[in-house]
């Protein structure tokens, strides 16, 4: 049973910093990995996704890596802002297409 | 990629009553997924629905407690019933980035969900 981890749980940071957050997975044999984005008590917005055969996706701040051997993806958040502190989420798609595994999130605060 | 609205966006219920949370996607789907978030929690799949047949619910779900209906492939519903203060959540709908028409490869969208408290 595929588990997703994410760390760190919560993170705070002053404006301006560059910084990342991390996710991992045990089971390798993932379809895609998807990183999003959920404000207080809301939706989820997705930021990122990533194919199992690419290594990293770009979107204007943000850029995402994936390392399938080592079960590892990285969200990079570059030049942080107040308006990016929310609740960040990874998930990863196995190969069949109908189980999306979440990971417990990283609470991302960025302070002016 | 699909957009979805989803309704209610929140309510507060009294315990003992059920209540219906609608998701309309704007594209056939071939799958639409419930999930469950509970306070400062990640996300849980309550089920798999898939037009024309019986949803399929995960472990720690049951039909009797979470009905859902899908009777196209644009539209789906899930009712919480008989609610206690332990189903205050976030529900959430889903859909893949597979399509009725063909693949999307979009990745999943989700709507907006919404917030259930029950006092």
């Amino acid at each position: 049973k595929q588990e997703v981890t994410q760390i760190p749980a919560a993170l705070s940071v002053p404006e301006g910093e560059n910084l990342v957050l991390n996710c991992s997975f045990t089971d390798s044999a993932i379809y895609n990995l998807q990183w999003f984005r959920q404000d207080p008590g809301k939706g989820l917005t997705s930021l990122l996704l990533i194919q199992s055969s690419q290594r990293e996706q770009t979107s204007g701040r943000l850029n995402a890596s994936l390392d399938k051997s080592s079960g590892r993806s990285t969200l990079y958040i570059a030049a942080s802002q107040p308006g990016d502190s929310a609740t960040y989420l990874c998930a990863a798609l196995n190969n069949a297409g109908n189980m999306l595994t979440f990971g417990g999130g990283t609470r991302l605060m960025v302070k002016p | 990629s699909a957009v979805i609205s989803q309704k209610p966006s929140r309510d507060i219920c009294q315990r003992g009553t059920s209540l219906t949370i609608q998701c309309q996607v704007d594209s056939q789907v071939t799958m639409m997924f419930w999930y469950r978030q509970q306070p400062g929690q990640s996300l849980t799949l309550i089920a798999t629905a898939n037009q024309g047949s019986e949803a399929t619910y995960e472990s720690g779900f049951v039909i009797d407690k979470f009905p859902i209906s899908r009777p196209n492939l644009t539209f789906s519903t899930l009712t919480v019933s008989n609610m206690s203060p332990e189903d205050s959540s976030i529900y959430l709908c889903s859909v893949d980035g597979q399509g009725a028409l063909g693949p999307l490869n979009y990745g999943y969208t989700f709507g907006s969900g919404t917030r259930l408290t029950v006092v």
